[in-house]
């Protein structure tokens, strides 16, 4: 089955510096990639996701880049807010009715 | 539009004891899925359900775990009984039916955060 491996699992930068956490997959057929945020004691929401047609997606300081050839993913977050450390966990799926397999997740610590 | 909804929001019990928890998703979505989540690790998949049929139960502990979902819409996930590696975050998800080709968003509950002593 679908194998991920999220790295760093602990990121700490000071606000408005950029953070990247990165992601590997396993399975060439898998074609969609979410990312999660969970604070603390709340439930995961989706901040962004990829598709395997594209290579990169922006939504204002959130950005995915994917490398199908390479079978990894990446979350940029850009000028961080404190309001932004959580737990961030990828996720890959090959779509369809199949399952979300996640990552590990990063804990992400910005600090003031 | 209301969330997915989940009860109840904690629950501690001895080992070997049963439990039981709830799921009620968003309006119109037809999958719905249980995952496990243990301290500091990404959810698991338990099961998965496509209206009131299991998609994929690969994952779930049948000698302990049981799950049903049948008039498709609420779903309860049953532990037992209970071992004290139980103790985790329970989630629900749910989302609308996946397309041949897409896959569609999930949307979690706020979870059930269980205990087992």
């Amino acid at each position: 089955g679908e194998n991920v491996e999220q790295h760093p699992s602990t990121l700490s930068v000071q606000e408005g510096d950029s953070a990247v956490i990165k992601c590997t997959y396993s399975d060439s057929a898998s074609n969609y990639f979410p990312w999660y945020k969970q604070e603390l004691g709340k439930r995961p929401q989706l901040i962004i996701d990829i598709r395997s047609n594209v290579g990169e997606k922006k939504d204002q300081r959130i950005a995915v880049t994917l490398n199908k050839t390479a079978k990894h993913f990446s979350l940029h977050i850009t000028e961080t807010q404190p309001e932004d450390s959580a737990v961030y966990f990828c996720a890959a799926s090959i779509g369809g009715y199949s399952t979300l397999t996640f990552g590990k997740g990063t804990m992400l610590l910005v600090s003031p | 539009e209301a969330g997915v909804a989940q009860s109840p929001r904690y629950k501690i019990i001895e080992k070997r004891q049963s439990v039981a928890f709830w799921c009620n998703p968003i309006s119109g979505h037809a999958t719905l899925y249980w995952y496990q989540q243990i301290l500091g690790q990404g959810p698991k998949l338990l099961i998965q359900f496509q209206n009131n049929g299991v998609v994929d139960d690969s994952q779930l502990p049948k000698d302990r775990f049981s799950a049903e979902r049948l008039k498709g819409v609420d779903s309860t996930l049953k532990i037992q009984p209970a071992k004290l590696e139980d103790s985790a975050v329970y989630l629900c998800a749910s989302s609308l039916v996946g397309s041949s080709g897409g896959q569609e968003t999930q949307y979690f509950g706020p979870g059930t955060r269980l205990l087992v002593l």
